[in-house]
């Protein structure tokens, strides 16, 4: 496989449930990153990930919970979620840093998660 | 703080015409970034062009191009001879050099008729 790959494609769970969304690169990068993405919102930054090392929280709650356990694998853990964070999660990759200052952003194809 | 604005939720295009989807941005950062991204509807993100705030020429990515103007803050992207297939959301996004957040607009959904 190449690229991003990301599983499940769609996920519905209750409030009480605990689950994981898992996301992973075949594109030798360093940086991890977790979107979300709402109806009529713009993408919101979740967490960045270098080195497996968290670098960014961008004031999730603690219902989800991320974890990198290498640079190839990102995993984001859901509990007692609610209907509000129902949306399309995105996993990203690109390279640690990249001097001409481009640094693209892959992208998976996303998680699209409903809380009933 | 960053802040991306795309002012056009819809448009709608003729195939084989160009367009243009508007972007402008609000920095106070000397450099920085732009992206475009387009989204289909089957979710993924796929990058299109990138322009850095000192590349003096615009971007050009086969029939992406992307209208740079500074002291605008402006970063339109022009599609040129529209295919079926450009039918999606398309989304502009900005970084500030040394930050590895990107900060998306609210996008704009391009349809192309036939």
């Amino acid at each position: 496989e190449t690229g991003v790959t990301q599983t499940p494609r769609h996920l519905v769970m209750g409030m009480t449930n605990k689950k994981s969304l898992k996301c992973e690169q075949h594109l030798g990068h360093n940086a991890m990153y977790w979107y979300k993405q709402s109806a009529k919102k713009p993408l919101e930054l979740m967490f960045v990930y270098n080195f497996k090392e968290q670098t960014e929280n961008n004031s999730v709650p603690s219902r989800f919970s991320p974890e990198c356990p290498n640079s190839s694998h990102l995993f984001l853990h859901l509990h007692t979620l609610q209907p509000e964070d129902s949306a399309l999660y995105l996993c990203a990759s690109s390279p640690s840093r990249d001097s001409s200052g481009a640094n693209v952003l892959t992208f998976g194809a996303g998680s699209r998660l409903t809380v009933l | 703080a960053q802040k991306i604005t795309q002012t056009q939720p819809g448009m709608f295009v003729q195939e084989k015409e160009a367009v243009t989807l508007d972007c402008t941005y609000d920095t106070s950062d000397q450099s920085y970034g732009l992206f475009w991204y387009k989204q289909p509807s089957s979710g993924e993100m796929i990058f299109l062009i990138y322009q850095g705030s000192y590349d003096e020429q615009n971007a050009t990515e086969g029939r992406y191009s992307l209208n740079f103007q500074k002291a605008r803050k402006s970063a339109n992207l022009v599609i040129s001879a529209s295919q079926l297939g450009d039918s999606a959301m398309y989304f502009c996004a900005m970084r500030e050099r040394g930050a590895q957040k990107l900060v998306f607009g609210q996008g704009t959904r391009l349809t192309i008729n036939p």
